[in-house]
């Protein structure tokens, strides 16, 4: 049990497109969902928490604006890169909080050219 | 604030050698303590964990204590395999609040045969 899918896996876009990540939690609901991103060979740096019916909680220096995340039921968030660039590059990771633990998912590759 | 600090890697030892991995931890309050693995392109599964002083969690023949005394929670094996190469991730995330999680910079590990 604690599954937690995302899609696609792997995405290619052009500089000035938008791109949408889907997090699913397969076999539970979850209320939070987190969005992490990742560097190559670096940890994982938490982007936002993605409540249900509600605005998501941004950390500090990540702009609302390009990464906009909408958790609309109580098994799918979605995060959007808005306008990506070549700097947005990166590994996208969420997790789905169940039971006072993450679950995370394989994480979604972002190439912006 | 509440921070993870881990050895750096990368670790690269021979199959069957006994593998430590050092982790510390800074916080205000009583965390819980996990280790993550993270296998080349994929995302973070949990390996185990720990939510107060003295317990000691296992898992495919990883172990760690959770030593208050030390604020530490070391990841160690008795005898790693190939298969075992991968990234290594400690965290913690304080109970009661918003359940992130703060990781460590990862240690790599690489077993060689």
């Amino acid at each position: 049990g604690a599954v937690v899918s995302q899609h696609p896996s792997r995405v290619i876009c052009k500089s000035g497109t938008s791109v949408k990540i889907e997090c699913r939690s397969l076999d539970f609901q979850a209320t939070t969902m987190f969005w992490y991103r990742q560097f190559p060979k670096q940890s994982l740096m938490l982007m936002a928490t993605s409540n249900e019916g509600s605005k998501a909680t941004y950390e500090q220096g990540v702009e609302k604006d390009k990464f906009l995340i909408n958790h609309a039921s109580l098994t799918l968030s979605t995060l959007t890169v808005t306008s990506a660039h070549p700097e947005d590059s990166s590994f996208y990771i969420c997790s789905a909080l169940r039971l006072y633990e993450q679950y995370f998912g394989p994480g979604t590759r972002l190439t912006v050219t | 604030g509440d921070s993870v600090t881990q050895m750096e890697g990368p670790v690269t030892l021979s199959e069957e050698a006994f593998l430590t991995i050092n982790c510390t931890y800074t916080a205000t309050g009583y965390p819980s303590l996990f280790w993550y693995v993270q296998y080349p392109g994929e995302g973070l599964q949990l390996l185990l964990k720990a939510t107060k002083a003295d317990d000691k969690g296992s898992n495919k023949g990883f172990e760690a204590t959770y030593r208050k005394e030390t604020t530490s929670f070391h990841l160690e094996k008795g005898s790693v395999q190939v298969s075992d190469s991968a990234v290594y991730f400690c965290a913690l995330t304080m109970p009661r609040g918003s359940y992130k999680l703060i990781f460590g910079s990862g240690t790599r590990l690489l077993v060689r045969p």
